[in-house]
């Protein structure tokens, strides 16, 4: 079992529509969450950490933490174009520095 | 501007030679660190360092090393016996304590060995 999953993709929505970006991880000590997007070619962009159960928002993106069910997702409202990337998970063990990432999901936003 | 910089771009080198990767952050962070990425897979984990003239393997560590004199410096050497060194070379930085702990990543480093 992975550390960290994510279904690769491609996860296609409409322009406007909700992209849901899921990701499970194995280490029930994992304190940390954290969502990067990463366009082709380019390094990874951080775009929301969140480290308590329930939901954070910021903009058009919420992301929401299920301890108990060891699970993390990632929700972008009003899916433009340019969201098209993607998007790398990313896990940390409370006491440590070490972060985990996930292979992530590749999201095309279709106009 | 605050942020991390690393340096070539794209490199090229012919099997055997050793090769330097640059990375400076003027962010203040304490803890560097070095990815590699291939095609369609995930960041993995070269090394990091949490303090200067302190650093730790990580998953991938054989056939690289790295040196930290400076907190804004973090150089990775990739050797001749690292076997499949053509990769997307990237280098975070993040706070190590008393902050929220996310990783910043400088432009990357992309590597062709022939």
């Amino acid at each position: 079992q992975k550390e960290v999953e994510q279904n690769s993709g491609p996860l296609s929505v409409p322009e406007g529509a909700i992209a849901s970006l899921n990701c499970t991880y194995s280490d029930r000590g994992s304190q940390s969450f954290f969502w990067y997007r990463q366009y082709s070619g380019k390094s990874p962009e951080l775009i929301m950490f969140i480290y308590s159960n329930g939901d954070k928002e910021d903009g058009r993106f919420t992301a929401q933490l299920n301890k108990a069910s060891q699970y993390v997702s990632l929700l972008i409202r009003d899916s433009q174009p340019s969201d098209s990337a993607t998007y790398l998970c990313a896990v940390k063990r409370g006491g440590y520095q070490k972060v985990t990432f996930g292979t992530g999901t590749k999201l095309q936003v279709i106009p | 501007d605050g942020g991390i910089t690393q340096s070539p771009k794209y490199l090229f080198r012919k099997e055997g030679q050793n090769v330097t990767l640059s990375c400076e952050q003027n962010l203040n962070h304490d803890a560097m660190y070095w990815y590699r990425q291939d095609p369609g897979q995930g960041l993995r984990l070269i090394y990091y360092s949490q303090i200067v003239n302190d650093f730790q393997k990580g998953d991938i560590a054989e056939g690289y090393s790295v040196s930290r004199e400076k907190k804004e410096s973090f150089p990775l050497t990739v050797t001749s016996a690292q076997k499949n060194p053509t990769a997307f070379y990237l280098c975070a930085s993040s706070m190590a304590q008393g902050g929220t702990y996310e990783q910043y990543f400088g432009p990357g480093t992309r590597l062709t060995v022939t």
